[in-house]
């Protein structure tokens, strides 16, 4: 079992749509948890992050953790044909010895059509 | 406010080449680290340092050497090119202890014929 898993999609939804994008995990120690936006030829940006379980609002844009279920969402709401772009979660650990592992999934393209 | 920058955009090598792509942050970052891309495999780390003098090995180091001479840079070289090498390349920075915001350049593509 991989540690992080996403389905790459691809999404196609209409503007106004509300848009759920969803990541499992394995690893119970990931304790910090990021949604990155990618648009097609640029390298990702921070979208949001969240720590422990939980739900965390920005605008348009909710992230929500369930660490019992090891299940992360994110959820955009009135989805506008700018938010086309592919969404990777990734997940945070501190290892024993200090030193800090961060896990990507692979991204799930979202297209919104006018 | 440049951020991450790498170069090139764009390469195309032959195998066996030998290239060295760069990526220079003006943030004082600590951390910098290079990822590959790939399509059904998504990022994966080849290398990463966590300050000057100092570099480590990811998940897919072989074939790619770094070296980090001042906080700024962290070029990553192809030793000798190889066609599995074809992806494109992230560089990507932040302080330490790695806050949650990790800061990629806008990537290099590499293709190796």
């Amino acid at each position: 079992q991989k540690e992080v898993e996403q389905d790459p999609g691809p999404l196609s939804v209409p503007e106004g749509a509300i848009v759920s994008l969803n990541c499992t995990y394995s690893n119970s120690a990931f304790q910090y948890f990021m949604w990155y936006r990618q648009y097609s030829r640029k390298g990702p940006e921070l979208l949001m992050y969240t720590y422990s379980s939980g739900n965390k609002e920005d605008g348009r844009f909710t992230a929500q953790v369930d660490k019992s279920s090891k299940y992360i969402s994110l959820f955009i709401r009135d989805s506008q044909p700018s938010d086309s772009a592919t969404y990777l979660c990734a997940m945070r650990e501190t290892t024993q010895g200090g030193s800090e592992k961060l896990v990507f999934g692979k991204g799930t393209k979202l297209t919104v059509n006018p | 406010n440049a951020g991450v920058t790498q170069t090139p955009k764009f390469q195309v090598l032959k195998t066996g080449q030998s290239m060295t792509l760069q990526c220079a942050q003006d943030m004082n970052h600590e951390y910098m680290s290079w990822y590959r891309q790939d399509p059904g495999m998504g990022l994966r780390l080849i290398h990463y340092s966590v300050g000057a003098g100092i570099t480590d090995q990811g998940e897919v180091p072989n074939g790619y050497n770094v070296s980090r001479s001042t906080t700024e840079d962290f070029p990553l070289r192809l030793l000798s090119a190889a066609p599995s090498q074809t992806s494109v390349y992230f560089c990507a920075s932040s302080y330490l202890p790695s806050g949650n915001t990790i800061y990629f350049g806008e990537g290099s593509w590499l293709t190796v014929v």
